[in-house]
């Protein structure tokens, strides 16, 4: 099985910060990473696909990056409606998704 | 509007089975393959179960093969997630979700609460 590895499991920010999260997979999975926002009490958003591929209707603040085995996941500019919970997914022919990051308020 | 409506959550005792419903509204049913995912209370989600889009393929997680069913009734346009065998460790929110570019829409989830 492959497992998804998220770093950091929190991390506190202020309205404009740069965040960059980080995803590891144990295999090298390709490009078949992908990337939600949750809110509390709400079904996960899909932001990212094929790693580095923007959602349709996604601001462009959020960007993703890498391929095979390490993958980032970045915020250009912090929004208020920005902090949530972040999952990267594995999918394509087996899906696991990482433990998440929680993004609060510092 | 692209909708999935999930059902059939509730309060079941351990050992027992349970129904759960995802209904697809506004777009073509048979053309996507469709996820189960859970997640437990303040646990990131876990994937369940899968169906093709021609429903000749499933898969599911370790934690539930032999126990959950996954099938799809294209009349309908409707998921569904037979539980049987239910554990307290099934306790979670149930979501369903289609594979597009990767889980692209999800429902609002149903709550399924295992406890005696």
């Amino acid at each position: 099985d492959i497992q998804m590895t998220q770093s950091p499991s929190t991390l506190s920010a202020s309205v404009g910060d740069r965040l960059t999260i980080t995803c590891r997979a144990s295999h090298s999975i390709n490009k078949w990473l992908a990337w939600y926002q949750q809110k509390p009490g709400r079904a996960p958003k899909l932001l990212i696909y094929e790693a580095s591929s923007l959602e349709s209707g996604v601001p462009s603040r959020f960007s993703g990056s890498g391929s095979g085995t390490e993958f980032t996941l970045t915020i250009s500019s912090l929004q208020p409606d920005d902090f949530a919970s972040y999952y990267c997914q594995h999918y394509n022919t087996y899906w696991t998704f990482g433990q998440g990051t929680k993004v609060d308020i510092k | 509007q692209l909708r999935l409506v999930e059902s059939g959550g509730g309060v079941v005792q351990p050992g027992k089975s349970l129904r759960l419903s995802c209904a697809a509204f506004g777009f073509t049913f048979s053309s996507y393959p469709i996820h189960w995912v859970r997640q437990a209370p303040g646990k990131g989600p876990e994937w369940v179960a899968f169906i093709s889009d021609d429903g000749n393929n499933e898969g599911y997680a370790d934690s539930v093969k032999g126990r959950f069913t996954i099938s799809r009734d294209y009349y309908k346009k409707t998921l569904y997630l037979q539980m049987n065998r239910l554990r307290a460790e099934d306790t979670s929110v149930y979501y369903c979700a289609t594979e597009g570019h990767a889980f692209d829409l999800w429902g609002q989830g149903t709550t399924v609460t295992v406890s005696s």
